[in-house]
């Protein structure tokens, strides 16, 4: 059974810094991409991002550009997302989601996702 | 102006069907995208329920009911998920998804009533 659990959430204060993490299970991790996204409190989605199974190919919103960077360790069957100079618009719950198909190819979406972490920005 | 325009809400009868529609930005054609779909119920994360392109490119999703289906209105640049035969499992919110300039976008979002 396919398996994503997020964890690392919580308060920060504006400007501050977390990562998150999300640790994957029944599924060979190295063989998909990842991605994250999140969903503000009563908001809709939105994609943050992407990075491939080898780590070769990365993608951000321009929202996070600059200020997240996703990493994954396929050893470990862990995706990350550190988070610097956080502002009270990253406040949501921060979705791991599996990627099935290739990007920008025939198809390409999200077919399993964690329950999510909670990021709060405020001071 | 967004990328991917949902109404906000739609209320329908169980046992009636109900057209949810993915308005894309003038001057980004319809025609040329897979139009992804997405089901989220309060306290649990979105579930994949269909892509659709075209007739001939389209793909439901694991386990989803063949009531729900995926179309597009070329006069209004719109894609639409049709779930027919409404049942009261079916309120949720439905999200839409586009890869558009190297970015996933997804709609604000319809929230369907089933009453």
């Amino acid at each position: 059974e396919v398996q994503l659990v997020e964890s690392g959430g919580g308060l920060v204060q504006p400007g501050g810094s977390l990562r998150l993490s999300c640790a994957a299970s029944g599924f060979i991790f190295s063989s998909y991409s990842m991605n994250w996204v999140r969903q503000a409190p009563g908001k809709g989605l939105e994609w943050v991002s992407y990075i491939s199974g080898s780590s070769n190919t990365i993608y951000y919103a321009d929202s996070v550009k600059g200020r997240f960077t996703i990493s994954r360790d396929n050893a470990k069957n862990s995706l990350y997302l550190q988070m610097n100079s956080l502002r009270a618009e990253d406040t949501a719950v921060y979705h791991c989601a599996r990627g099935v198909g290739v990007v920008g190819g025939s198809y390409y979406y999200f077919d399993y996702w964690g329950q999510g972490t909670l990021v709060t920005v405020s001071s | 102006q967004a990328v991917l325009t949902q109404p906000s809400s739609l209320s329908a009868s169980p046992g009636a069907s109900a057209s949810l529609t993915c308005t894309l930005r003038s001057g980004i054609n319809v025609g040329t995208y897979r139009i992804y779909w997405y089901q989220q119920k309060p306290g649990s994360p979105p579930q994949y329920l269909l892509r659709y392109k075209s007739d001939s490119d389209k793909q439901q999703g694991s386990g989803v009911p063949s009531r729900f289906s995926g179309s597009k209105d070329a006069s209004a640049n719109a894609g639409i998920l049709l779930i027919s035969g409404l049942q009261s499992e079916d309120e949720a919110d439905y999200y839409c998804m586009i890869w558009h300039s190297s970015v996933w976008v997804f709609g604000g979002g319809t929230k369907l009533t089933v009453l």
